[in-house]
């Protein structure tokens, strides 16, 4: 079966410093792996999506790489700004399509 | 504007009072499916569906109805609420089962079985 598991479950930095969220998985049998910010109360926003075969993917100040060998993933924030205020889930597809979802990371960032 | 919608967004309900929540998306994608959120549990599927009128159990299904007669829709029933069904609820829908495909989330429903 299988879990993913994000640490540490909450971050406090202050503003302007790099952010790095440690994603990792128990089964490499995956599709993709996905990155989604969740804001109190709301939705889930697909910020990066890996697939199995890549091994890091870009989007503005997000980075994320992906080790499937050795079930881990990381997602790099640059120059973190407070509105970067979330919690940040990470998830894996694998066979039967359902998304396994880490219990995530919790980040603030300080003024 | 591509998109997921639920609705409601915030029920309020007691125990054994039947209730739907509906799902839809204007995206015409394939599979859709439901999660469940709590606290210190994490996301967790419910039903998905792969296509019209082809739908499968997840890891919490007890409870729960779906129905997928629409490929557009895909309602969650609970037929008999019970308090421990008190959660935030998403519908998330995908071009196509299986593959590399990104999953698309609603905004969610917040239930609450008084």
């Amino acid at each position: 079966k299988q879990e993913v598991t994000q640490i540490p479950a909450a971050l406090s930095v202050p503003e302007g410093e790099n952010l790095v969220l440690n994603c990792s998985f128990t089964d490499s049998a995956i599709y993709n792996l996905q990155w989604f910010r969740q804001d109190p109360g709301k939705g889930l926003t697909s910020l990066l999506l890996i697939q199995s075969s890549q091994r890091e993917q870009t989007s503005g100040r997000l980075n994320a790489s992906l080790d499937k060998s050795s079930g881990r993933s990381t997602l790099y924030i640059a120059a973190s700004q407070p509105g970067d205020s979330a919690t940040y889930l990470c998830a894996v597809k694998a066979a039967g399509n359902k998304l396994t979802f880490g219990g995530g990371t919790r980040v603030l960032v300080k003024p | 504007e591509a998109q997921v919608t639920q609705n409601p967004r915030y029920l309020i309900t007691v125990t054994g009072k039947k209730l739907t929540v509906t799902c839809s998306q204007n995206m015409n994608h394939e599979y859709m499916s439901w999660y469940r959120q709590d606290p210190g549990l994490g996301l967790r599927q419910i039903y998905y569906s792969m296509n019209v009128e082809v739908t499968d159990k997840g890891d919490v299904p007890e409870g729960y109805k779906v129905s997928r007669k629409e490929k557009r829709n895909f309602p969650l029933i609970l037929e008999s609420p019970s308090p421990n069904q008190t959660s935030l609820y998403f519908c998330a829908s995908s071009p196509k089962p299986g593959g590399a495909y990104e999953q698309y989330f609603g905004p969610g429903t917040r239930l609450t079985v008084t």
